[in-house]
């Protein structure tokens, strides 16, 4: 059973840069799967972030991708978001998933999410 | 405004059918993609409830069904029960912003 874990800071100052790590537990990160990160504001709904592939390769939204990096650690298992030049409408849960090999590759894992708040 | 867009919020009594459209266009639904959808009770991660637009991952009831036309999908919820109130959202592809994407997300509340 595939298990994912967000961990981060819980609050982060307006105008700097946040950091998440996913871990990934019960399957390795380098299977024929992609992994994402998905966000969502108080209240609202879900926001497509960005993917990444256990070889480097990246898809951003357009609405974020010159503020959003992720990247991936093979050694530890997992796999990490960064957004810069952070503002109030940042805050949000932030949730990891795997994007599944099958079926149209639909998101069957996700972590509990993360809630981070862009605040000083 | 989402390039999905689903009804905010439906209702429907005990043991009643409510349906759920989730409406694209010719660069999402319309082209193509698979159309998935997941299931957020209050608080939770959201959970995978029908994917490639009609199939059931194992252990989520049959009372759940899922279609797709044209440029549109369907969630249906036959037999509604309690447990099933919470947030849905349909999610896909689209060709014209190169990403993955989702509904606005519909309220399902049980009278």
């Amino acid at each position: 059973q595939v298990q994912l874990q967000e961990s981060g800071p819980g609050v982060v100052e307006p105008s700097g840069t946040l950091s998440l790590t996913c871990a990934v537990s019960g399957g390795s990160i380098t299977s024929i799967n992609w992994w994402t990160w998905v966000r969502q504001p108080p209240g609202k709904g879900l926001e497509w972030i960005g993917e990444i592939y256990h070889t480097g390769s990246t898809n951003y939204n357009p609405s974020l991708r010159s503020r959003v990096t992720i990247s991936v650690d093979k050694s530890k298992n997992q796999f990490s978001l960064k957004v810069t030049s952070l503002t109030a409408a940042d805050t949000a849960i932030y949730y990891c998933a795997r994007w599944a090999d099958y079926g149209g590759n639909p998101y069957d894992y996700w972590g509990h999410g993360t809630l981070v708040t862009v605040s000083s | 405004q989402s390039v999905l867009t689903q009804p905010p919020s439906v209702s429907g009594a005990p043991g009643q059918r409510v349906i759920i459209y989730c409406t694209g266009s010719r660069s999402n639904i319309g082209a193509g993609y698979d159309v998935h959808w997941y299931q957020q009770v209050l608080g939770t991660a959201p959970k995978l409830l029908i994917f490639g637009n009609t199939n059931r991952p194992s252990g989520v009831p049959d009372r759940f069904s899922g279609s797709k036309s044209g440029t549109s999908a369907s969630l249906a919820i036959t037999g509604l029960q309690a447990e099933d109130e919470a947030d849905y959202y349909c999610q896909s592809y689209d060709n014209r912003l190169s990403g993955r994407l989702f509904g606005g997300g519909t309220k399902v509340t049980v009278l």
